[in-house]
């Protein structure tokens, strides 16, 4: 099928890391991805990787990816309250008129202060 | 730039009345998305664009039309609204669709809600 896993929900301490996890299910794709979304507003990109890396680091962000077991993961270092936010994972599928976006169902992210 | 708009933000609706939701981008992307979020189901492709003229169906079409008679616009039509399409609809753009990596860019939303 096509669905992507996430957990739905993640409570951390302001300063802790917090660890988003995603299970996608093609093999075939190419650039995953991460998206934030604020309270009320639309998704943004927050960092992909490209299939070929392992893992790629931005400032306090570090996303893993495993392709043996399709397992990609997003860690953000020293969280703060301005994180809170639904986070998705989303995997390129191919074919058609336009290769499309499978979004995770979403994890959402509280920092408690 | 002003990115990706949409209007209306919030809308609430009778069953079986018609509406249509307004999306527009001033990036001159070839490629526009619609896409409904339901809570624990991420975002679902309703329909989609691959250039002006040009409509495709997605993931979960039935119940909406949409045009894309402008490039820089795509239409999403209710003709006879249910109270399964209650939903947030967002709209998207991508420069290109065609290339492996595929940026989308995302509108605000429009909360509806279908009585």
């Amino acid at each position: 099928g096509e669905d992507v896993e996430q957990s739905l929900f993640l409570s951390v301490r302001e300063g802790d890391s917090s660890v988003i996890n995603c299970t996608y299910t093609d093999s075939s794709s190419t650039y995953l991805y991460w998206y934030k979304q604020e309270p009320g507003a639309g998704l943004q990109l927050l960092t992909y990787i490209f299939s070929n890396m392992d893992m790629k680091q931005d400032q306090r962000l570090t996303v893993l990816l495993n392709k043996k077991d399709k397992h990609l993961s997003l860690r953000i270092a020293d969280t703060q309250t301005g994180d809170s936010a639904i986070y998705f994972c989303a995997e390129t599928l191919y074919g058609g008129a336009t290769n499309k976006l499978i979004f995770g169902t979403g994890t959402l992210l509280a920092v408690q202060p | 730039n002003a990115g990706v708009t949409q209007t209306p933000k919030f809308r609430v609706l009778k069953t079986g009345q018609s509406m249509t939701l307004l999306c527009a981008q001033d990036m001159n992307h070839e490629y526009m998305y619609w896409y409904r979020q339901d809570p624990g189901m991420g975002l679902r492709l309703i329909h989609y664009s691959v250039g002006e003229g040009t409509t495709a169906k997605g993931e979960v079409p039935d119940g909406y039309n949409v045009s894309r008679l402008k490039k820089q616009n795509f239409l999403l039509g209710l003709e006879s609204a249910a109270p399964s399409q209650t939903s947030v609809y967002f709209c998207a753009s991508s420069r290109s669709g065609r290339s492996s990596y595929n940026e989308q860019f995302f509108g605000p939303g429009t909360r509806l809600t279908v009585l």
